[in-house]
Order: C-alpha cells, then sequence, then structure tokens
C-alpha cells in the first residue's frame, strides 16, 4: 500500500515569496489533515479535511495560509507572503476513519520550509 | 480547544532500564489518545493508542494507562534498547489531535 506522498521535500524561500505544498493521502482515506511542526516541538494542526469539506481550520492563519482539497483526494497548502516564523516542516496526515472521528494519523515525509 | 502538556523533555536511561512519559490533557470530551515516535528527520510513527473505554493497553515492551478521572496517561517502555531512542509525542483529541511538546528519549548502551 502506498503511503502519504509529500512534494517538494525541502523548499527554501525569501520572505514576503509564496510557495506551494502538494499532498496525495493513502487512496480511500477520507479525512486528511495538514500539520507545522517547527523544529524541537510537537505538531500543530493547521486545517483538517473530510472529503473535501473543512471540518477544523480554526488555527489556520488565514491572512497568509489557504488550504483546498481537490475531489476530496489531493489537497494544495499555500502560504502568500510568507514569514520567518514560517520556517517549519509542513506534515500532511490521512485517517480512514469517517465520520470525522480522531483515529490513526498517517504521516507523509513532510515538507521543510526554510523562510529567509 | 484541546491542550496537551507532556512531560519530561528529556529522558536518560541506561539499556534495560524502564522509561516512563507523561501527559496531561484539557478536554473532557478528547476519547481518543495515541503515542507517535519520531526519529531524526522521519516523519512520526505510531507505536501504540487507546480510546477512552480502556484503562491499560500493552504491546511487548510498551504500555500505555489512561486515567480519565485526572486526565492523564503515560506511556510506559520497559526493557529499553538503544534503537528505542527518538522523540516520543503523546496525542489527545476527539476529532482532529493536539499532540504534546515531545520527549526526547536517550537510551545508553
Amino acid at each position: 500500500e502506498a503511503g502519504v506522498a509529500q512534494s517538494p521535500r525541502y523548499k527554501i524561500i525569501e520572505k514576503r515569496q509564496s510557495v506551494a505544498f502538494w499532498c496525495n493521502p493513502i487512496s480511500g482515506h477520507a479525512t486528511l489533515y495538514w500539520y507545522q511542526q517547527i523544529l524541537g516541538q510537537g505538531p500543530k494542526l493547521l486545517i483538517q479535511f473530510q472529503n473535501n469539506g473543512v471540518v477544523d481550520d480554526s488555527q489556520l492563519p488565514k491572512d497568509r495560509f489557504s488550504a483546498e482539497r481537490l475531489k476530496g483526494v489531493d489537497s494544495t497548502l499555500k502560504i502568500q507572503p510568507a514569514k520567518l516564523e514560517d520556517s517549519a516542516v509542513y506534515l500532511c496526515a490521512s485517517s480512514p476513519t469517517g465520520g470525522g472521528g480522531a483515529g490513526e494519523l498517517f504521516f507523509g515525509e513532510g515538507s521543510r520550509l526554510t523562510v529567509l | 480547544g484541546e491542550n496537551v502538556e507532556q512531560h519530561p523533555s528529556t529522558l536518560s536511561v541506561q539499556e534495560g532500564d524502564s522509561a516512563v512519559i507523561k501527559c496531561t490533557y484539557s478536554d473532557s470530551a478528547s476519547n481518543y489518545f495515541p503515542w507517535y515516535k519520531q526519529e531524526l528527520g522521519k516523519r512520526p510513527q505510531l507505536i501504540i493508542d487507546i480510546r477512552s473505554n480502556v484503562g491499560e493497553k500493552k504491546d511487548q515492551r510498551i504500555a500505555v494507562t489512561l486515567n480519565k478521572t485526572a486526565k492523564h496517561f503515560s506511556l510506559h517502555i520497559t526493557e529499553t534498547q538503544p534503537e528505542d531512542s527518538a522523540v516520543y509525542f503523546c496525542a489527545a483529541g476527539r476529532r482532529a489531535l493536539t499532540f504534546g511538546s515531545g520527549t526526547r528519549l536517550q537510551v545508553q548502551p
């Protein structure tokens, strides 16, 4: 079974530039999450999708971050404009649990963003 | 929202000793409590989980206990081995998971 795919693995940009990350979840997984993991910290939830609908985006900085899930499968996370404090690993995770309930998360390798 | 606190932040043990990591959570509605292991530069991977209708779960050298009344849960690793060295995260939630800040476990050979 293929795992969660993410790209790019690494990205370096200047502050105020934009960046986009892509995620392809495990086939059949209805729930998709984007987490931000700053070095030395635990993952912090940015947004949760159930199929192609948003379940929770309360911690997404909506003035600069946006995310969408196309046709309930792939997802993209965009940052525009980036700030220095956005330097982190962006982890995509999917879960087979239906109804939006919490269950095992399967993480991708992550996309490491460095903002200079 | 949910708030998860995790202690200690670092833990060093001798090979063969036991290690215990503790977490507390704030939202009594949380019903799922997993533990993830993250090696340097790798993705977090689930090692054990427990739901709120169970008080304890064991899988070989790893066990998790849950006290719903006190809102805390713990990870116990027995007979530690050097390959157990990693960062461990607890998490809690009902829909999405809130993670603790992590415990860096170092097992000295």
